[in-house]
C-alpha cells in the first residue's frame, strides 16, 4: 500500500525554466511533508518542508505547495539549473493534534529531474 | 563539524554471513532510523529508534537487528536470513516533536556475492 506516490519518473526541463514535481498521498492523517534531493550513491539532503496549517512555503528557488484537499503536493523549482539534476523524494509524517510524532518518515518512489544545458 | 557518518563507503560479503553496518551521529538527536534504497524505489524503513535501549521494526524489518546503547550510535546487522541483502543503506537522525525532518548519513553500498 503505497501511502506516498510520486507518478512521474522522470521529468527533463530546459535550464532556466521551471521544473515541477508532484506528489499524491491517501493518508489524511498526514500533517508534515517534506522534499529530499539525493544524488546518487549519497545520502539525501533536506530541501523544503509544509505543515498542514500553510498552502505555501518559498525557500530562495524552491516552492513547495500543498493541497489538502487533494491530497496533493508540488515542488517548484525557478529557474532550473544544471546542478538541480537529481532524484527528488516527497516524504510525509502524521504529527497528530499535538503536534508531536515518532518522527517516522513514509517516503514516495522518487522523481529523476534531468535539467539540461 | 555535526553530521552523520557510516562506514563504509562499500562492503562486499559473502552469502550466509551476518555484516554489521555502522551509523554515528554527533547532532545530539534522539531518534535514529535505517532505510534501505533499492534501484528504482524510494526509502523503505527498517527499524527506528526513539531513545536509547529502544527500537520499533519499522515496514521491512525481517533479516536484520539493531542495537541502541548509546544515543550516538545505532549500528544495523544483516543476517544471513535477509534473502536480498544487496541494496544501499541509509541511516539517519531526528528530533521528533521538534521538527520532523531527518538528516542522512552518506550511505553503505551492500554487495553480497
Amino acid at each position: 500500500d503505497q501511502q506516498v506516490k510520486q507518478n512521474s519518473p522522470s521529468l527533463s526541463v530546459q535550464e532556466g525554466r521551471i521544473s515541477i514535481l508532484n506528489c499524491d498521498y491517501t493518508n489524511s492523517m498526514f500533517d508534515y511533508f517534506l522534499w529530499y534531493k539525493k544524488y546518487p550513491a549519497e545520502g539525501p539532503t533536506f530541501l523544503i518542508s509544509i505543515s498542514s496549517i500553510k498552502d505555501k512555503n518559498e525557500d530562495g528557488r524552491f516552492t513547495v505547495f500543498l493541497n489538502k484537499s487533494a491530497k496533493h503536493l508540488s515542488l517548484h523549482i525557478v529557474p532550473s539549473q544544471p546542478g538541480d539534476s537529481a532524484v527528488y523524494f516527497c516524504a510525509a509524517s502524521a504529527r497528530g493534534l499535538r503536534g508531536t510524532s515518532y518522527g517516522k518518515l513514509t517516503f514516495g518512489q522518487g522523481t529523476i529531474l534531468t535539467v539540461h544545458p | 563539524d555535526g553530521g552523520i557518518t557510516q562506514s563504509p563507503k562499500y562492503l562486499f560479503r559473502k552469502e550466509g554471513q551476518n555484516v554489521t553496518l555502522s551509523c554515528e551521529q554527533n547532532l545530539n538527536h534522539d531518534a535514529m532510523y535505517w532505510y534501505r534504497q533499492d534501484p528504482g524505489q524510494g526509502l523503505r524503513l527498517i527499524y527506528y529508534s526513539q531513545i536509547v535501549n529502544d527500537f520499533q521494526k519499522g515496514d521491512i524489518a525481517e533479516g536484520y537487528s539493531v542495537s541502541r546503547e548509546k544515543k550516538e550510535s545505532f549500528p544495523l546487522t544483516v543476517t544471513s536470513a535477509q534473502k536480498n541483502p544487496t541494496a544501499f543503506y541509509l541511516c539517519a537522525s531526528s528530533t521528533p516533536g521538534s521538527t520532523d525532518t531527518q538528516y542522512f548519513g552518506p550511505g553503505t553500498r551492500l554487495t553480497v556475492l
